[in-house]
């Protein structure tokens, strides 16, 4: 059975502070693995890493795939209260359906 | 704004009672996932509709069931509900190929 599992569940550090969320899956026919932030409502994409992007970037976020250990990471530096929310890893395999993460919930204190 | 669209937001039924959620993917997109959010649960992925057309199931309901019309826009049906069915469902869209999927706000269903 499909199965993605995110560390840690949840996460609490100051304002300023770098954090590094984390995402280990075992998928058959794996293709691609994402990333979503989500505040009160849905769950908003950040990155989407596949055998031929292994790494992206944007603003203060970045993700690395390693397809050899099955995981991935996803960085926040310089963290703010506005990246509060819960950060999901959702993996796609065959027929493009997502398995989700429980996600990490982060807390940003000021 | 994912663009994305679903109604209602906010849906209260009570058991046994039968509910239409629905939603219309962003403009171009063939293919509409529908996802159920529980707070024991996470997102679980229901069900993939490509162009009108069933694509992929996942652990959904017998008494659950969707469709994708002409226009592309999609309803999912929850029937005979159950206490434990209320949740966050979710509906998402993509493009072409494997394209990332975006995520309307949801519906929350509360059975009473």
């Amino acid at each position: 059975e499909d199965k993605v599992v995110q560390s840690p569940l949840s996460l609490v550090v100051h304002e300023g502070d770098t954090v590094t969320l984390n995402c280990s899956y075992e998928v058959t026919n794996f293709r691609s693995l994402l990333w979503y932030k989500q505040e009160k409502k849905a769950p908003t994409f950040l990155f989407m890493l596949t055998s031929s992007g292994i790494e992206k970037k944007s603003g203060r976020l970045s993700s690395i795939l390693d397809k050899k250990e099955l995981s991935s990471i996803l960085n926040i530096t310089a963290t703010q209260t506005g990246d509060s929310a819960i950060y999901l890893c959702a993996v796609g395999g065959g027929a493009q359906k997502l398995v989700f993460g429980q996600g990490t919930r982060l807390t940003i204190n000021p | 704004d994912s663009g994305v669209t679903q109604t209602p937001k906010h849906l209260i039924t009570a058991t046994g009672q039968r509910v239409t959620l629905r939603c219309s993917p962003r403009s171009g997109d063939l293919s509409v996932y529908w996802y159920q959010q529980s707070l024991d649960q996470g997102l679980q992925f229901l069900i993939q509709y490509y162009n009108g057309e069933e694509r992929a199931k996942g652990n959904i309901l017998e008494r659950f069931s969707a469709q994708q019309f002409p226009d592309l826009h999609s309803e999912l049906n929850l029937s005979s509900l159950e206490l434990g069915d209320s949740a966050l469902y979710f509906c998402a869209s993509s493009g072409e190929g494997f394209q990332p999927q975006h995520f309307g706000d949801g519906t929350r269903l509360s059975i009473l």
